[in-house]
């Protein structure tokens, strides 16, 4: 079963701040998946990625496959920011996913 | 329409109720998921319906009882629960079936389920 651990667990930033969140896993997979939950519950999926890195607005994610290892970064930091946010990987040979513990991310005005 | 949509918001039950959750999703996806979640906790994988049969039950009480009645629908059927099942419960849905590792899923809001 793969393991995903991610870091920090909590991390406040100010506003305008570089944000990077880490992620690594343990057994080779075929994609990773960054997830943002907001208070209240709803579950947002950010990107899924297979190799290099992805860019959508004010967010990147990276993914280093021989390395085991993944970045979420946010640029220009905003409170609308604050949220966890998670990492997921598919469990072996299957697609539901295995979630990390999350990032809660308090982004300061 | 990438809408995944949850009923109830909320859910307050006793001990003793029948009460379901429903899930329903219209962008023609093959696999549906069900997820409890605990506060401050990731998601916990309940159960996956794979083109509408059931593909995985992760050794869920039998006080919960999933049904996929077609490919749009998912419901969740909970009977004499616990205290301790008070969590979200989130549906997600993901175009191909659950063999297809590059799923993507997309989740509903949740059901915030409360037992007294």
């Amino acid at each position: 079963k793969n393991e995903v651990e991610q870091s920090p667990q909590n991390l406040t930033a100010q506003e305008g701040e570089f944000i990077t969140i880490n992620c690594s896993y343990s057994v080779g997979i075929s994609a990773l998946h960054w997830l943002q939950q907001h208070p209240g519950g709803g579950i947002v999926s950010l990107f899924m990625l297979s190799s290099g890195k992805k860019k959508h607005g004010r967010l990147i994610a990276t993914i280093n496959i021989q390395e085991k290892h993944s970045s979420l970064h946010i640029t220009a930091s905003h409170p609308r920011d604050s949220a966890v946010y998670i990492c997921a990987v598919p469990s072996r040979g299957q697609g539901n996913l295995i979630f990390g513990k999350g990032t809660k991310l308090s982004v300061k005005p | 329409d990438t809408e995944v949509t949850q009923t109830p918001k909320h859910l307050v039950m006793g001990m003793t109720n029948k009460k379901s959750l429903k899930c329903e999703q219209h962008m023609g996806h093959r696999a549906m998921y069900w997820y409890k979640q605990k506060a401050k906790k990731p998601p916990e994988l309940m159960f996956v319906y794979s083109y509408e049969k059931l593909s995985i039950n992760e050794s869920v009480p039998s006080r919960f009882s999933p049904e996929c009645p077609n490919s749009s629908l998912l419901n969740l059927h909970l009977h004499a629960l616990q205290p301790e099942d008070s969590a979200l419960y989130l549906c997600a849905s993901s175009q191909f079936s659950i063999l297809f590792t590059k799923n993507i899923q997309y989740f509903g809001a949740g059901t915030r389920l409360s037992v007294l």
